[in-house]
């Protein structure tokens, strides 16, 4: 079955760097576009950063951009994401999720679908 | 950037209950709009895409409606596996995706 699973998750320093993975199982890994949402303990959630299948287009939330790097490996079917500069507001449960799509006008419906289980990052000194 | 509000941010339902969740956006978004249901610890599920459209295995309690600016995703008779937070999502400013704050529904 599709399945995704988080890994790489720690606690870490402020000002120091981590790098989560995201292994895909279960369908063509190198069709999808793949997501980071992330979620603070007690709140809500927060798109991180979105890969095309292909790795040509990368775009990210203000919050992260600058510091953190969305990248895959198709041949391993997983996705990555390098975080430095952590600062303690990143302490969050970051999920994988694929995107899945239906074609329209002017552009494509969106949405995510499955989601991975999470992996806690948390920052503190 | 589009900005997302749900109303209310928590209810108390009982067992039967129909249950009525809105979402708003900041700007027209037509249907580009997704709701998802996350459980204490859990990963979120996507419950219904492009306003109205019922995910594959969601169970037909649910559904949701609206256009522009204005959504509902209504549960007609609330089962206890429904307790559980409620997302709305934008995907009209795709590549960049916007949540809503969640609606949290529990046990009255």
């Amino acid at each position: 079955q599709v399945q995704l699973v988080e890994s790489g998750g720690g606690v870490v320093q402020p000002g120091r760097s981590l790098r989560l993975s995201c292994a895909a199982s279960g369908f063509t890994f190198s069709s999808y576009g793949m997501h980071w949402v992330r979620q603070a303990p007690g709140k809500g959630l927060e798109w991180v950063a979105v890969i095309w299948y292909d790795g040509s287009n990368k775009y990210y939330a203000d919050s992260v951009k600058g510091r953190f790097t969305i990248s895959r490996d198709n041949s391993k079917n997983t996705l990555y994401l390098q975080m430095n500069s952590l600062r303690a507001e990143d302490t969050a449960v970051y999920y994988c999720a694929r995107d899945e799509y239906s074609s329209s006008f002017p552009h494509s419906y969106n949405w995510f679908d499955p989601w991975g289980q999470g992996t806690l990052v948390t920052v503190s000194s | 950037d589009i900005q997302m509000t749900q109303s209310p941010s928590s209810l108390s339902a009982s067992v039967g209950d129909r249950v009525t969740i809105t979402c708003r956006a900041s700007q027209s978004i037509s249907s580009y709009l997704n709701w998802y249901q996350q459980k204490p610890g859990k990963a979120p599920k996507l419950l219904i895409y492009a306003a109205s459209s019922l995910q594959s295995g969601v169970p037909s309690r649910f559904s949701g409606s609206g256009s522009g600016t204005d959504f509902t995703l209504t549960i007609s008779s609330l089962q206890p596996e429904d307790f559980a937070t409620y997302y709305c999502q934008q995907s009209y400013s795709t590549p960049i995706f916007t949540f809503g704050p969640g609606t949290k529904v529990d046990i009255k």
